[in-house]
């Protein structure tokens, strides 16, 4: 298991409330990742961070935001949650260079709006 | 721009037979190649990587995969199923000479291990 970690698990939350999904990393990687998962589906891309104060938008829109202050911890943010963003949320994380170009993933986040 | 294909969506297998998982690629440089298990309401499990070298890549649990250049392939073997294999399993792929590290995942392919 890697040492990457997510919480809440699961979180069930009504519409137009403000969440955060948690996601730290004891490894120093530095790179970090959200993917969101619908269940059995495949991954999307909706934000990356190549380091502290670097954050980018991936390949699926999204509406969630991030933040990387500290190396381990890139927390997302719903400002206000509709039954669209429900959803598994994965986060990940690596490291540059050398051959460790291997993604470890957290255990997700399931998020369901009502 | 990359891409990856697992043109099947479940394999079934009964229990000491063999399996193979199928992922073809496409990337305008080399790759770098992986494949993940994830098991029920859980995250994805790093299996195994080609990155260079041997063409047959060992990974985790006893799987392994070979690198087909030719053919863009990055199959998912291993010779003996356990019932326990059971999951869905995701090949992905990242361009070596973009310098970026997003990978693309493809659809999943769901395995099922029958005892």
């Amino acid at each position: 298991e890697a040492d990457i970690y997510q919480t809440p698990r699961y979180l069930v939350i009504g519409t137009g409330k403000k969440i955060t999904l948690e996601c730290s990393q004891t490894m120093g990687h530095d790179k970090m990742y959200w993917y969101q998962q619908d269940p059995g589906m495949e991954l999307h891309l909706i934000h990356y961070s190549y380091g502290v104060n670097s954050t980018e938008k991936g390949d699926l829109s999204s509406e969630s935001t991030v933040s990387r202050i500290r190396t381990e911890h890139f927390p997302l943010t719903l400002e206000s949650a509709r039954p669209s963003h429900t959803s598994q949320y994965l986060c990940a994380s690596s490291v540059t260079g050398g051959r460790q170009e291997t993604q470890y993933f957290g255990p997700g986040t399931r998020l369901l709006v009502l | 721009a990359q891409s990856v294909a697992q043109p099947e969506d479940q394999v079934n297998v009964a229990e000491g037979n063999p399996l193979t998982v199928k992922c073809t690629y496409s990337v305008s440089g080399n790759p770098y190649l992986f494949w993940y298990v994830q098991y029920p309401n859980r995250g994805l499990q790093f299996l195994l990587k080609y990155i260079t070298g041997d063409n047959l890549v060992k990974g985790s649990y006893g799987f392994e995969a070979e690198f087909n250049k030719s053919q863009t392939s990055f199959h998912l073997k291993k010779p003996s199923a356990l019932v326990s294999d059971s999951a869905l399993y995701f090949c992905a792929v990242r361009d070596r000479d973009t310098g970026f590290q997003k990978l693309v995942f493809g659809t999943g392919t769901r395995l099922l291990v029958s005892p």
